[in-house]
């Protein structure tokens, strides 16, 4: 079993959508998980960190469950913006500082 | 706020040849992070150090990948000698220890090819 998997996508949605990604991963002991939001040919850049149960900020939900291992995020009311991909990090859970990133969610939103 | 610098941004060279990509982390952290990203592959972690040390370099594919950090603000990550199967993004990232040193800052990260 990979250690992080994403499904890769992509999803096309329309403005205004609710759109949800799935993300599992292997690691029992991973304590932290990150979403990353990768535009084209752009870095990866830090959108939501979870350390509990879940997060929240604005549109974004990110979800988490532990005893499935998986993480998800929900984005409500989509914007042509949001198009990019969304790397799924789980933390290592050793006090390895170097994080597994998923290979990504490709998200489209279109007008 | 000045971010994770790298250069060069592009770099195109021919298989054979010597390629050096040099990063400078944000001021302060001191974690830094080397990452190669493929289509094939994904986001892939080289090697990473901590106050200058490296830590772990398990990621590094062979003998033709070595990086350096002779200090705090600069690191390099050179291929010698390359191949076009080296042709990849290449990222740098850092982080600071003192909020778990989980969070980290990307570079724009520099776009080699080699033919």
């Amino acid at each position: 079993r990979k250690e992080v998997e994403q499904d890769p996508g992509p999803f096309n949605v329309p403005e205004g959508a609710t759109v949800a990604f799935n993300c599992t991963y292997s690691n029992s002991a991973s304590q932290s998980f990150f979403w990353y939001r990768q535009d084209c040919r752009k870095e990866p850049k830090l959108l939501m960190s979870v350390y509990s149960s879940g997060n929240e900020d604005g549109r974004f939900t990110a979800q988490l469950n532990r005893a499935s291992q998986y993480i998800s995020l929900l984005i409500r009311d989509s914007k042509l913006s949001d198009s990019a991909t969304y790397l799924c990090v789980p933390s290592s859970g050793t006090g390895r500082r170097a994080l597994t990133f998923g290979s990504g969610t490709r998200l489209q939103v279109q007008p | 706020d000045a971010g994770v610098i790298q250069s060069p941004r592009h770099e195109v060279t021919e298989m054979g040849q010597e390629v050096t990509l040099r990063c400078k982390p944000i001021s302060g952290h001191d974690y830094l992070f080397w990452y190669r990203q493929t289509m094939m592959r994904g986001l892939e972690l080289l090697i990473y150090f901590n106050n200058n040390v490296p830590i772990d370099d398990s990621g590094m594919p062979e003998d033709r990948f070595s990086a350096k950090m002779p200090n705090a603000s600069f690191s390099t990550l050179k291929i010698q000698p390359s191949e076009p199967r080296d042709s990849a993004v290449y990222f740098c990232a850092s982080s600071a220890g003192q909020d778990g040193g989980e969070t980290q800052y990307f570079g724009p990260g520099t776009r080699l090819l080699v033919l």
